[in-house]
């Protein structure tokens, strides 16, 4: 089965500060993944997906980008952080079977 | 557009039944997913539904009629820790997942 890895697991950033996420995945080969924002009390918003090495689809446009620069490695950046940038970052892997997504432990990100 | 509509919130008693609803509308369907999510942590899967009908797991059933677009979650026996948020999401038969909002769910003693 498959284990996503998410670090840091709690940030607090000033606004205006950059911003570097890291997911890594472990047991699967070219898998899709995705990065989500959940603002608190509230559903999960899908930010970036992504096929493959380089490839990137951006659901919602903002101050947030995303890289694939190896399979099974999804980073999300920002150059300069919004107050409303806070929330709680999960990234997820669908699974092999295409049946399910399975989702790393989150970041908690508080912008000041 | 994608859509996807569940209670906001419900509450039930300890050892009761919880029927937790969801209705999709979305550009392409290729299976329905619950999960489970307890606050501060991230979501864990619970069932996936692609074809009408019941799926039942233990205590956890979920059900999907496609051509009403409609699908719940059924728990039954329930028990304090089930107290959570429970998502319902679409597979949008591409690239994404769409997510509802989550119905935040409260069991009594």
């Amino acid at each position: 089965s498959q284990t996503i890895h998410q670090w840091p697991a709690t940030l607090v950033q000033p606004v205006g500060s950059p911003l570097s996420l890291e997911c890594t995945v472990e047991g699967t080969s070219n898998p899709n993944l995705y990065w989500y924002r959940q603002a608190a009390g509230r559903g999960l918003q899908l930010l970036f997906y992504s096929i493959g090495i380089g490839q990137i689809s951006s659901e919602v446009p903002q101050n947030l980008s995303a890289s694939r620069p190896q399979d099974r490695q999804f980073i999300l950046s920002s150059k300069k952080l919004l107050l409303s940038d806070s929330g709680f970052y999960l990234c997820a892997s669908e699974g092999a079977g295409g049946d399910t997504q399975y989702f790393g432990p989150g970041t908690r990100l508080t912008v000041l | 557009g994608q859509n996807i509509d569940q209670p906001t919130e419900m509450t039930a008693t300890e050892g009761a039944i919880v029927q937790i609803n969801c209705t999709y509308q979305t550009s392409g369907f290729n299976g329905l997913f619950w999960y489970q999510q307890h606050a501060g942590e991230a979501p864990t899967f619970l069932s996936y539904n692609v074809l009408d009908g019941l799926e039942e797991k233990g205590r956890f059933s979920s059900f999907l009629s496609r051509s009403k677009g409609y699908s719940y979650l059924l728990l039954k026996e329930l028990q304090m820790k089930d107290s959570a948020s429970y998502l319902c999401a679409v597979d949008n038969y591409g690239q994404n997942f769409v997510f509802g909002p989550g119905t935040r769910l409260s069991v009594l003693p």
